[in-house]
């Protein structure tokens, strides 16, 4: 099974501090997303990857950045964080987009 | 609009009754859709795929898909208490991967 790792499962940062979140998978998967997931909202894509170095904007990439130096490593940067930013925050990667995603545990952020 | 539309529920079924989640979607265009189950506190895993009109069965879980009314479902036979979840109707863009997802339909079943 493909496994998708993310280093952290909670986190609280103080505003204005500078956020790093990584996410790893172990089957060579080309396409990698960062979502964040809020109540009532549901899953909304920040950005996404789908090759080394290669990136490109989701639907709300405001205020974050990413990181693609590795194919199986894809960071979610917060380069100022704000308590907007208090979320779950979910990783996934694919071979395909047409078979569906496999998340990973999830980072829950709180920014205070 | 939302692109991707879901009665956030709860929905409520018996012990051994069918759960029917419904999905609707804005863009005509759009060919992979997909259900992930979602536990609380967990992220979502996939449960299904379909891609052509008409129904997708796999144990109890029957995904069905209408793309001239833009419309998804999915349904679960003989529903148990493990199937308590959040059930979140996901569609591709056209022309690429990234997944649209609706904001969840939550699922009680009580035994």
């Amino acid at each position: 099974d493909v496994k998708v790792t993310q280093s952290s499962r909670y986190l609280v940062k103080r505003t204005g501090e500078k956020v790093f979140l990584e996410c790893v998978q172990d089957m060579d998967h080309e396409n990698m997303f960062w979502y964040r997931q809020d109540p009532g909202l549901g899953l909304r894509l920040i950005y996404f990857s789908y090759d080394v170095k290669m990136k490109e904007k989701g639907d709300i990439p405001e205020g974050y950045s990413v990181s693609r130096e590795k194919k199986e490593r894809f960071s979610l940067i917060l380069e100022s964080a704000s308590t907007n930013q208090t979320s779950m925050y979910l990783c996934a990667s694919t071979i395909r987009g047409a078979d569906g995603y496999t998340f990973g545990s999830g980072t829950r952020l709180t920014v205070v | 609009q939302k692109e991707v539309e879901q009665n956030s529920g709860p929905l409520s079924v018996p012990e051994g009754a069918i759960a029917s989640l419904n999905c609707t979607y804005s863009d005509r265009g759009s060919q992979s859709f997909f259900w992930y189950r979602q536990y609380s506190g967990k992220s979502p895993e996939l449960i299904m795929f379909i891609y052509s009109n008409g129904d997708k069965e796999d144990g109890r879980f029957t995904a069905q898909l209408n793309k001239a009314s833009q419309y998804v479902s999915l349904l679960i036979r003989d529903s148990q208490p493990s199937d308590s979840a959040t059930y979140l109707c996901a569609v591709n863009r056209p022309g690429g991967f990234k997944t649209i997802f609706g904001a969840g339909t939550r699922l009680f079943v009580k035994a």
